[in-house]
This record gives structure tokens, C-alpha cells and sequence, in this order.
């Protein structure tokens, strides 16, 4: 298996600009997690999908952050409009139960 | 009641050393206690997890140490190696949502 695949792996955007993050989990997992990683607050759970309904929310910081999950092979992530403190490493991972499986992440820089 | 503290926040030893890394958590519901290891410009990458009916559990070098009274766990990494420099995060979950909270993370780094 090729593991949970983000893409892309790197994007830099003007702020106000809509910025969309993909997630494709491993085959088979029921679960998948939106993290968002930096310096200051670590690891933050942002949203988590089980057998593709969002089950807990209430990690994503805005209404400006949306995440979807339209089938058990894809989800998106999708920030509109974009601001600099979002800047950030976002992980995608997927479990089937208990271990999670982290995507390479996708770097975000907003200017 | 969702946090896990983890300590310390850097650690330098020395090649052959054994470093040790604290977690506490105050939910009681947590149930899986994983260890994930990250590497610069990498996703976390799951190292060793242990459930609270044990209270010790060792794979290869790495060793998790749970005392559940004191809700409270460590890794013990022995004969550490300069390959097992990188970043160290504890997580907690409850084995229905399986949602990991993690620690602030730990940066380790072996001297050769």
C-alpha cells in the first residue's frame, strides 16, 4: 500500500486566496483525521471523518476552515480566505482501528 | 481534561544513553497510549503503544512504562543511537473515536 497521500506536498498562497489540501487514506480505513502542526501548538486535531461523516469538528479554528469527505477514498480540506497564521504543516491520517497512519503532510505558507 | 503534558520539551544525550520521556494525562476514558516518532519534513510515524491493562511494554529498543494510577507514562529508548534523533510525541484516545490528542512533543537528539 502506498500509505496516506497528501497532496500537494508544498503551497504558497497570497493571503485572502482559497487554499484546497487533499487526502487520499489507505484503503480500507474508516477513519481519517485533519491535523495541523506548528511550532507554538504542536499537534492540533482540526477534524475527523468516521466511515465519512464528520464526527467531531471542533478542533477547526474558523469558519473560514471547511473540510469534506464525499467518499471512503478522498477528502479535502479547504481554507477560504487564507490568512498568514494559517500558515502550518497539515497532516491528513487514516486508521482502521486504533493506529494512525500520517501522510508526508502539506507545508502551507500564506503571504 | 483532553490535554496530555509531555516532558521534557528537549533532550540531548550522549550514543549509548537512555533517554526517558514523561506523558500525564487527566481523562480517564483514554484507553490507547501510542508513541509516534517524526523525523524533519516527514508525517509522525508510529513507534510503540501500550493499553492501560499492562504495565510495560518493550519492542526492540523502545520500552513504554505505564503507571495508571498516576495516569501517567514514558518511553525509554535504550542504547540510543544518533539514527533515533528526531522528534518524539506521546497521544492518548479512547478506543470508540479512536481521536489522538498528543503531547507538545519532545526533540531528542544522540551524540555520537
Amino acid at each position: 500500500d502506498a500509505g496516506v497521500i497528501q497532496s500537494p506536498r508544498h503551497e504558497v498562497t497570497e493571503m485572502g486566496q482559497e487554499v484546497t489540501l487533499r487526502c487520499k487514506p489507505i484503503s480500507g480505513h474508516n477513519s481519517l483525521f485533519w491535523y495541523r502542526q506548528t511550532m507554538m501548538r504542536g499537534l492540533e486535531l482540526l477534524i475527523y471523518f468516521n466511515n465519512n461523516v464528520p464526527i467531531d469538528d471542533s478542533g477547526m479554528p474558523e469558519d473560514r476552515f471547511s473540510a469534506k469527505m464525499p467518499n471512503a477514498s478522498f477528502s479535502t480540506l479547504k481554507i477560504q480566505p487564507s490568512e498568514p497564521r494559517d500558515s502550518a504543516v497539515y497532516f491528513c491520517a487514516s486508521s482502521l482501528y486504533t493506529e494512525a497512519f500520517f501522510g508526508q503532510g502539506t507545508r502551507l505558507t500564506v503571504v | 481534561q483532553q490535554q496530555v503534558k509531555q516532558s521534557p520539551q528537549s533532550l540531548i544525550v550522549q550514543k549509548g544513553g537512555i533517554p526517558i520521556i514523561n506523558c500525564a494525562y487527566e481523562n480517564t476514558a483514554f484507553d490507547y497510549f501510542p508513541w509516534y516518532q517524526q523525523f524533519p519534513g516527514k508525517g509522525p510515524a508510529l513507534l510503540i503503544a501500550i493499553r492501560p491493562d499492562v504495565s510495560e511494554k518493550k519492542e526492540g529498543r523502545f520500552t513504554i512504562s505505564f503507571n495508571k494510577s498516576a495516569k501517567q507514562f514514558s518511553l525509554h529508548i535504550m542504547d540510543s543511537q544518533p539514527g533515533d534523533s528526531a522528534t518524539y510525541f506521546c497521544a492518548a484516545s479512547t478506543r470508540n473515536t479512536g481521536k489522538l490528542i498528543f503531547g507538545q512533543g519532545t526533540t531528542l537528539q544522540v551524540k555520537p
